[in-house]
C-alpha cells in the first residue's frame, strides 16, 4: 500500500499570512496513463470532507484561488497564499493512482494563531 | 443540487450487525463508482470500500474484508454498507462519497453517519 506522509501535522497561522503543507508518498504517484492522481481534501470543523484540488494542481469549482497545489512524483505541496478564518480545519492529501486501497495522509490541522 | 443522504448509524454491541444507506440525488448515480470512508473519533480519514458504477467489482480495506459488504441498487439510487461482526475499532463516522480523482465537479460526500460499537 502507498503510505502518504504529511507535515506538519499542526500548523498555526496568522490571518493573512501564507501556509504550506507537504505531502510525500512512499512511491511515485505517476500513473501509467501519465497522470498523477493526488487530491487535496479540506475538512472544516464539524463538516464532511470536501475536495479542493485534484490531479496535483487543478482547483475544484468554487475553491478560492488562494489555494494552490504543486509537486510531482512523490512530493506534493498545498499552499494557501493568505489564510482566512474560513480556512481553519484539517487538510488531507489522498492518492488515487495505486489502488486499492485509496490512501490518505494523516491530516494537517490548520488553526489561527 | 447534488445530495448524498446517509442513514442507518447508531449504537451496536460488539459482534452484531448494522447496515448503512446512502441515497443519492442530483447526479447520475449509476455512472459513478461509490466509496465508503470512515473517520474514528478525533482521527483521520480511512478508506473502507468501493463498488464500481455497475456493481461489477468491489474492493475492501484489509481491516474490514470478510466482515463488511458494499452494494448498490441503481434503480433506487442507493448505496449500502452491510457491517457484520462489528468491533470496537469500527467505531467511526462513516461517509459515502464518489471520490473522483480526475475530473472537476464530480467529487461528492455524504453528511456522515456515526457508528458506535459498544457493550
Amino acid at each position: 500500500d502507498v503510505v502518504m506522509t504529511q507535515s506538519p501535522l499542526s500548523l498555526p497561522v496568522t490571518l493573512g499570512q501564507p501556509a504550506s503543507i507537504s505531502c510525500r508518498s512512499s512511491q511515485s504517484l505517476v500513473n501509467s496513463d501519465g497522470n498523477t492522481y493526488l487530491n487535496w481534501i479540506q475538512q472544516r470543523p464539524g463538516q464532511s470532507p470536501r475536495r479542493l484540488i485534484y490531479k496535483v494542481s487543478n482547483r475544484d469549482s468554487g475553491v478560492p484561488d488562494r489555494f494552490s497545489g504543486s509537486g510531482s512524483g512523490t512530493d506534493f505541496t498545498l499552499k494557501i497564499s493568505r489564510v482566512e478564518a474560513e480556512d481553519v480545519g484539517v487538510y488531507y492529501c489522498m492518492q488515487g493512482t495505486h489502488w486499492p486501497p485509496w490512501t490518505f495522509g494523516q491530516g494537517t490541522k490548520v488553526e489561527i494563531k | 443540487q447534488v445530495q448524498l443522504v446517509q442513514s442507518g448509524g447508531g449504537v451496536v454491541q460488539p459482534g452484531r450487525s448494522l447496515r448503512l444507506s446512502c441515497a443519492a440525488s442530483g447526479f447520475t448515480f449509476s455512472s459513478y463508482g461509490m466509496h465508503w470512508v470512515r473517520q474514528a473519533p478525533g482521527k483521520g480519514l480511512e478508506w473502507v470500500a468501493v463498488i464500481y458504477y455497475d456493481g461489477s467489482n468491489k474492493y475492501y480495506a484489509d481491516s474490514v474484508k470478510g466482515r463488511f459488504t458494499i452494494s448498490r441498487d441503481n434503480s433506487k439510487n442507493t448505496l449500502y454498507l452491510q457491517m457484520n461482526s462489528l468491533r470496537a475499532e469500527d467505531t467511526a463516522a462513516y461517509y459515502c462519497a464518489t471520490i473522483s480523482i480526475a475530473v472537476a465537479g464530480d467529487d461528492f460526500w455524504g453528511q456522515g453517519t456515526l457508528v458506535t460499537v459498544s457493550s
